[in-house]
């Protein structure tokens, strides 16, 4: 099936650092969603993308949706310890709607 | 409170015995969804289902089985078939119908087959 890519695959960042990570497709996107997981709980949803180039904030995150529709990036600006988690874009590409394909994780870890 | 309910929360079974994971949702949601995760990986799709009584293959349904009798439930049942079922299960759901919308997961079952 189809298969998102998502990098970096961990990142290490000192506390009050900004971040960066980023998911590409091979096929065209209608939807991007980026979720965060804590250990042992159900995603959570962050933001939600529908439109390409769309911008959308939520607080310090800030997630666009690629111009190509086959992108989407997710910045945290001025990280804290409480960011730290397992972060997955996903999506549903322009054929099938009803269809949720999950990147593999981006994992988040914030040194104080 | 609206939301997906998953039971139970840890679930421990004997190898070669079928068990049933439960998924209710009160959002009014027409699509649900089954995932599998293990440690350290991402989220594949089981299965999923746009509306009752009708569900769909995802991309790891060997040794799975569904049912979709009611709006509200999406149980998944791991059967004896199912080579290496210890993982994380979640359930998620959304709007549906055709329309790009989120969708809301649970809080997730960790299946131990001992």
């Amino acid at each position: 099936g189809q298969q998102l890519n998502q990098s970096p695959q961990s990142m290490f960042i000192q506390e009050g650092e900004d971040v960066s990570m980023n998911c590409t497709s091979s096929s065209i996107f209608n939807t991007w969603l980026w979720y965060k997981q804590d250990p042992g709980e159900g995603p959570v949803l962050l933001i939600a993308l529908y439109k390409a180039g769309e911008l959308t904030s939520n607080g310090r995150l800030t997630a666009q949706f690629g111009i190509t529709r086959k992108d989407s990036f997710l910045n945290i600006s001025a990280s804290i310890p409480s960011d730290v988690g397992i972060y997955f874009c996903a999506g549903r590409e322009k054929t099938s709607y009803d269809k949720v394909i999950f990147g593999p994780g981006t994992s988040l870890s914030v040194i104080p | 409170d609206g939301g997906i309910t998953q039971s139970p929360k840890y679930l421990f079974r004997k190898e070669g015995q079928n068990v049933t994971l439960s998924c209710e949702q009160n959002l009014n949601h027409d699509a649900m969804y089954w995932y599998r995760q293990d440690p350290g990986q991402g989220l594949r799709l089981i299965y999923y289902s746009q509306i009752v009584n009708d569900f769909q293959k995802g991309d790891i349904a060997e040794g799975y089985s569904v049912s979709r009798e009611k709006k509200e439930s999406f149980p998944l049942t791991v059967t004896s078939a199912q080579k290496n079922p210890t993982a994380f299960y979640l359930c998620a759901s959304s709007i549906g119908g055709g329309r790009n919308t989120e969708a809301f997961f649970g809080q997730g079952t960790r299946l131990t087959v001992v």
